[in-house]
């Protein structure tokens, strides 16, 4: 079963709220991803978890702020997006991050809109 | 981490074969090639991974020449519901984990 499951799949918020997109996996997968993709362009690496600990971030805006409560749990938690932010987040995981050939499967996505 | 080339469209018909190639000049020794294909407003999917000579599995085959330089997603007998876009992507190993970068892709429109 190679599946992750992300809520919600849609979410509408003001640039003044706090939301939480979440994403869960149990494949007994140890690094977990987040991408953001905006219409009609491929998806940009935002975050990598290896074994619960952040490992890359690439530069994203502290208005992203990512959290991995345990092996099988990816939150990222917004708070004062602008418009721009309005995209689809894609959560991915993967065995290990220490090997190019270990597959990354991803989740359906969230569509967020930022109003 | 090797950047990859593709078409930025193809068009096929229904019942043809289809080859998508990939140029990754600069792969890394360790670096494995992977194809994912996307739908609108789904995630992407894995299709195959391979690191060298063939691979095939019940979608698709992937072939890799032996300087690994470019690397061929070939779908036999291709519907409408394989229209979607494309993705090659290559290694991405860091000393952070798995970089792994999405290129531009292929659009793939199937034609009746």
């Amino acid at each position: 079963d190679t599946e992750v499951t992300q809520t919600p799949k849609h979410l509408v918020m003001g640039m003044t709220n706090k939301k939480s997109l979440k994403c869960e996996q149990h494949m007994g997968h140890r690094a977990m991803y987040w991408y953001k993709q905006k219409a009609k362009k491929p998806p940009e690496l935002m975050f990598v978890y290896s074994y619960e600990k952040l490992s890359i971030n690439e530069s994203v805006p502290s208005r992203f702020s990512p959290e991995c409560p345990n092996s099988s749990l990816l939150n990222l938690h917004l708070h004062a997006l602008q418009p721009e932010d309005s995209a689809l987040y894609l959560c991915a995981s993967s065995l290990q991050t220490g090997h190019s050939g270990n597959t990354i499967y991803f989740g359906e996505g969230s569509w967020l809109t930022v109003v | 981490l090797a950047k990859t080339t593709q078409p930025i469209s193809m068009d096929s018909y229904e019942g043809q074969e289809v080859n998508i190639t990939c140029s990754h000049n600069n792969i890394a020794t360790n670096d494995y090639i992977t194809w994912y294909q996307q739908f609108p407003s789904q995630g992407p999917r894995f299709i195959i991974q391979g690191y060298k000579t063939k691979v095939t599995n019940e979608v698709a085959s992937l072939f890799i020449p032996a300087d690994r330089k470019s690397s061929t997603l070939s779908l036999p007998r291709v519907s409408l519901s394989d229209t979607a876009v494309y993705y090659c992507l290559v290694g991405g190993l860091t000393g952070g984990g798995n970089k792994l970068t999405f290129g531009t892709g292929t659009q793939l429109k199937v034609e009746l």
